[in-house]
């Protein structure tokens, strides 16, 4: 089955303690991304990746980071988290940048900084 | 930045009646993607559309992007119960920026 995964779906975790956040697809899709959802703010982009080892920020990077080592796997790096940054992420994949294609999301992951 | 605002934020209908979301960009957009995110669920596409002017249908959903292509709206005719949940539009080929979302709840 065609699908993005991330894990995990749900995380509690304490300021300054650092974690990763996986993303996987199985589509071998080219290009791949990761946002933020926050109540009325809608989803924003923090990095997406056209390609293994090519990535670059959106919109809200600060305090994030991000590797594309490998074309089906993009984690997201917080190397030191802040309550400010509990949200709910979602990964996403497409086919090819540059081109207008439909993006296909993960099912979310939770995370709460106490 | 740009800047993609969606409006209503909240819409309830009652089941059957239509219901529409806009979008509107200060800047000329590229393109505009539509998606349906349920209620704890992930956003889900629903559509492109890239011309000036372009209308595509889906059933009961009519998508259409304006001339200037500064403008978008999504329109659900007879809503039914299914069609709960919030929808976003979007718009980018690397960057994308998404509108605030417009939450949709339908009373039986």
């Amino acid at each position: 089955e065609a699908q993005v995964t991330q894990n995990p779906r749900y995380l509690i975790t304490v300021t300054g303690k650092k974690l990763t956040v996986t993303c996987s697809q199985n589509m071998n899709h080219e290009y791949m991304s990761w946002y933020r959802q926050d109540p009325g703010l809608g989803l924003r982009q923090i990095y997406y990746s056209m390609n293994v080892e090519v990535t670059d920020k959106g919109d809200v990077p600060e305090g994030y980071k991000v590797s594309r080592k490998e074309k089906r796997n993009f984690p997201l790096i917080l190397e030191s988290p802040s309550p400010n940054q509990t949200s709910l992420y979602f990964c996403a994949s497409s086919l090819r940048p540059g081109r207008s294609y439909e993006q296909y999301f993960g099912p979310g992951t939770r995370l709460t900084v106490t | 930045g740009q800047q993609v605002m969606q409006i209503p934020q909240y819409q309830h209908v009652q089941e059957g009646e239509d219901f529409t979301t806009y979008c509107n960009s200060s800047t000329t957009l590229s393109n505009i993607q539509w998606y349906k995110q349920r209620p704890g669920g992930h956003p889900v596409f629903l559509i492109q559309l890239v011309k000036s002017g372009e209308v595509k249908k889906q059933k009961r959903l009519t998508f259409q992007f304006g001339e200037a292509k500064k403008n978008s709206s999504l329109h659900i005719t007879a809503t039914q119960t299914t069609d709960v949940g919030t929808y976003f539009c979007a718009s980018g080929t690397y960057k994308y920026i998404f509108g605030t979302g417009t939450r949709l709840k339908v009373l039986a």
